[in-house]
C-alpha cells in the first residue's frame, strides 16, 4: 500500500497564479485533511474532510478551496496565489475521527513568488 | 494565546542522554495526547498515543500526562542520533480535529 501520496512534490508559482495540490490515499479512509506547516507555527489545518461529500474549514482557510472528490481523493485549490501562502502542504487521512492515528503523505513544497 | 504551546527548540544533547519534550495547553476539553515524530522533509508519523492522563510506555519512549496542570511530556531515554528529528505534540477533545504544537527541533549528537 502507498499510504497517502501528495503531487506534486516541489511548485514554484508567481503571484495571482493558480494551482491545485491534489491528495489521495488506498487505506479506504473516511476523513482527510489539508494542513500547511511553516517554521515556529507547527501544523496548522486549512480544511477537513470528515466523510465523502462533506468538507469543512480549519484553522486557516482563507485563500483556499478543497474538493473531497471520492473517498480516495481530496484536493486543495489555491485561485490566486500569493507570498503568504510559501509553504510546506501536508495531506493527512484517518479512518473515522480525530481522535484516530492521522497518517500523512509527504508534503508539497510550495513557493510563491 | 495559542491553544497548544511547545517550545520549539532548538534541543541539542549527547547521544545517551535523557530528553524531555514539554507541551502546554489551555482547553480543558482535550482527552487524547499524542506526539507525531518528524523526520526532515518527511511528513510526521505517529510515535505515542495516550488517553486522559498517566503515563504510557514503549521501548525507550516515556509520555506523560498531567491533565491538573495541562501539560504533557515525552521523555527519550538512552538517546540516539537516529531520533533526530521534530517532535510535534497534538491534542484532541474528541472531535473532528487534532490541535498541534509548534514542533521541538531534535538534535542527537553522536
Amino acid at each position: 500500500n502507498a499510504g497517502v501520496t501528495q503531487t506534486p512534490k516541489f511548485q514554484v508559482l508567481k503571484t495571482g497564479q493558480s494551482m491545485t495540490l491534489q491528495c489521495a490515499q488506498d487505506m479506504n479512509h473516511n476523513s482527510m485533511y489539508w494542513y500547511r506547516q511553516d517554521p515556529g507555527m507547527g501544523l496548522r489545518l486549512i480544511y477537513y474532510s470528515a466523510s465523502e461529500g462533506t468538507t469543512d474549514k480549519g484553522e486557516v482557510p482563507n485563500g483556499y478551496n478543497v474538493s473531497r472528490l471520492n473517498k480516495r481523493e481530496f484536493s486543495l485549490r489555491l485561485e490566486s496565489a500569493a507570498p503568504s501562502q510559501t509553504s510546506v502542504y501536508f495531506c493527512a487521512s484517518t479512518a473515522g475521527l480525530g481522535t484516530d492515528t492521522q497518517y500523512f503523505g509527504p508534503g508539497t513544497r510550495l513557493t510563491v513568488l | 494565546q495559542k491553544e497548544v504551546e511547545q517550545d520549539p527548540g532548538p534541543l541539542s544533547v549527547p547521544e545517551g542522554a535523557i530528553v524531555s519534550l514539554n507541551c502546554t495547553y489551555s482547553n480543558s476539553a482535550f482527552q487524547y495526547f499524542m506526539w507525531y515524530r518528524q523526520y526532515s522533509r518527511k511528513g510526521p508519523e505517529l510515535l505515542m498515543y495516550t488517553y486522559s492522563s498517566g503515563n504510557k510506555e514503549d521501548g525507550r519512549f516515556t509520555a506523560q500526562v498531567d491533565k491538573s496542570s495541562k501539560y504533557i511530556s515525552l521523555f527519550i531515554r538512552d538517546s540516539q542520533p537516529s531520533d533526530s528529528a521534530t517532535y510535534l505534540c497534538a491534542m484532541s477533545g474528541g472531535a473532528q480535529k487534532l490541535v498541534f504544537g509548534q514542533g521541538t527541533r531534535l538534535t542527537i549528537n553522536p
